[in-house]
């Protein structure tokens, strides 16, 4: 089956400096697609970022990147030049598609704290 | 245009009661997925539709749980003679179906307080 880790309850990071968010998944297919969204105190999840695995270039959009390592199984998130709307519970999500149906399977997420 | 919207905000019931939340989806949008949140948790898979076909019902916890999509728009997510342990927020999210990105856009969801 598959499984989304996220190993980092809580980080914190300055305003302006860099920060990484680990995520691991284990699966044994070889085209799936990874997601990390972002949920602040509102709730409303929102997509930050997308990767498909058989795309080894990593995506990147505006200050968020991942570092996709396909065979490791490993997706990291980074964000640079934190800002304090940055602030938020980042989950990391793997897309299951099977038998007509689909859905995502959630990490426990990442509570990111910025500081001034 | 208008993103996926979900009432009540808030809920708060008596255990045993039977409760109802609401969710409209994007316009245009043929698939609608149920997650829940529980504290301190990810997401939890529940529920999912697609179009006209049999929904996928393998992720609700018990048979007090059952949804229902009318018109393959609104959906409505029932849970009967509520336990303390359904207290969680409740997500909805749709998504356009036949590709890629296969980008699930959520609602603000429900918060359920079972007392």
């Amino acid at each position: 089956a598959q499984t989304v880790t996220q190993s980092q309850p809580e980080m914190s990071v300055q305003e302006a400096e860099t920060v990484t968010l680990s995520c691991t998944y284990d699966t044994s297919e070889s085209d799936y697609y990874l997601f990390w969204y972002k949920q602040p105190p509102s709730r409303q999840m929102i997509l930050v970022i997308r990767q498909e695995a058989y795309k080894q270039q990593n995506a990147t959009e505006n200050r968020f990147s991942v570092n996709f390592q396909k065979a490791a199984k490993s997706f990291s998130l980074k964000i640079s030049d934190s800002q304090l709307g940055d602030a938020a519970m980042y989950f990391c999500a793997y897309r299951i598609a099977q038998g007509g149906s689909e859905k995502l399977v959630f990490g426990k997420g990442t509570k990111l704290t910025v500081n001034p | 245009g208008a993103g996926v919207s979900q009432s009540p905000s808030n809920k708060v019931t008596e255990k045993g009661k039977d409760v109802e939340l609401r969710c409209d989806p994007i316009s245009g949008h043929t698939a609608l997925y149920w997650y829940r949140q529980s504290l301190g948790q990810g997401l939890e898979f529940l529920i999912y539709f697609q179009g006209n076909s049999a929904p996928d019902k393998s992720g609700l916890p018990s048979d007090r749980f059952s949804a229902e999509r009318t018109g393959g728009s609104v959906s409505t997510l029932t849970i009967q003679r509520t336990q303390q342990e359904d207290s969680a927020v409740y997500l909805c999210a749709s998504s356009l179906s036949g590709g890629a990105p296969y980008e699930q856009y959520f609602g603000p969801g429900t918060r359920l307080t079972v007392t």
